[in-house]
């Protein structure tokens, strides 16, 4: 039973397109995130929200839009996608809070977005 | 500069070896560390964590940290090649906060 879950793995898609991720965790955390992973496998935070609530929020193009319906998933939605945007997105969770426990977030297994 | 520095190698062992990774930083408002791995094509999977100063060991890892000089390490004993992968340090100012992530060091252990 996978603790988080992106949707879909893999997206290809043409210059100008809207698309979307999903995200979904199992865990009970109250945190959720957006991390982009460029080609050099640098890992930086887009996003962050705290039981449906926005607290990270980026130096992010508009065009990139999240949103959390409850806070269990955590979705992520780009418009007039460019060449740039190309890259592996992460979503994670963490359960915040927590000093001496085994914190650390978890991460689900990407989602490889190629914009043509 | 960077926040996190880490050494992005590659480092190319022999079975059985002992590994250093290392990463230093410069917000001494840091208390949360951490070391993830990273198989290719997947997500990094949480190896260590460690609260402010201090070692921690779990099998063969063992991570240090050294806040007085910035300063974080994760040993690997008897390496095997099911450790190759890219080990991510990172760190956050509190649980929950924005985790700031080193570029990985890319690792590989050859039977």
């Amino acid at each position: 039973d996978t603790a988080v879950s992106q949707t879909p793995k893999y997206l290809v898609t043409q210059m100008g397109n809207d698309k979307s991720i999903k995200c979904e965790q199992n865990l009970g955390h109250d945190t959720m995130y957006w991390y982009k992973q460029d080609s050099k496998k640098f890992l930086k935070i887009m996003f962050s929200y705290n039981n449906k609530e926005l607290i990270i929020n980026e130096t992010v193009p508009n065009r990139f839009s999240p949103k959390s319906p409850d806070k269990a998933h955590l979705n992520l939605h780009i418009n007039s996608l460019e060449l740039g945007d190309s890259a592996v997105y992460f979503c994670a969770s963490s359960q915040a809070w927590v000093r001496e426990t085994n914190y650390g977030y978890t991460f689900g297994s990407g989602t490889r977005l190629t914009v043509v | 500069q960077k926040e996190v520095e880490q050494d992005p190698g590659p480092l190319s062992v022999p079975e059985g070896a002992i590994v250093s990774l290392n990463c230093t930083y410069s917000n001494s408002a840091f208390q949360y560390f951490m070391w993830y791995r990273q198989y290719s094509r997947k997500g990094p999977e949480l190896l260590m964590y460690t609260y402010s100063s201090g070692n921690k060991e779990d099998g063969r890892f063992t991570a240090q940290v050294d806040k007085s000089s910035k300063y974080i390490s994760l040993f690997i004993r008897d390496s095997q090649p099911s450790d190759s992968a890219t080990y991510l340090c990172a760190m956050s100012r509190f649980p929950g906060g924005k985790l700031i992530f080193g570029q990985g060091t890319e690792l590989s252990v050859k039977p």
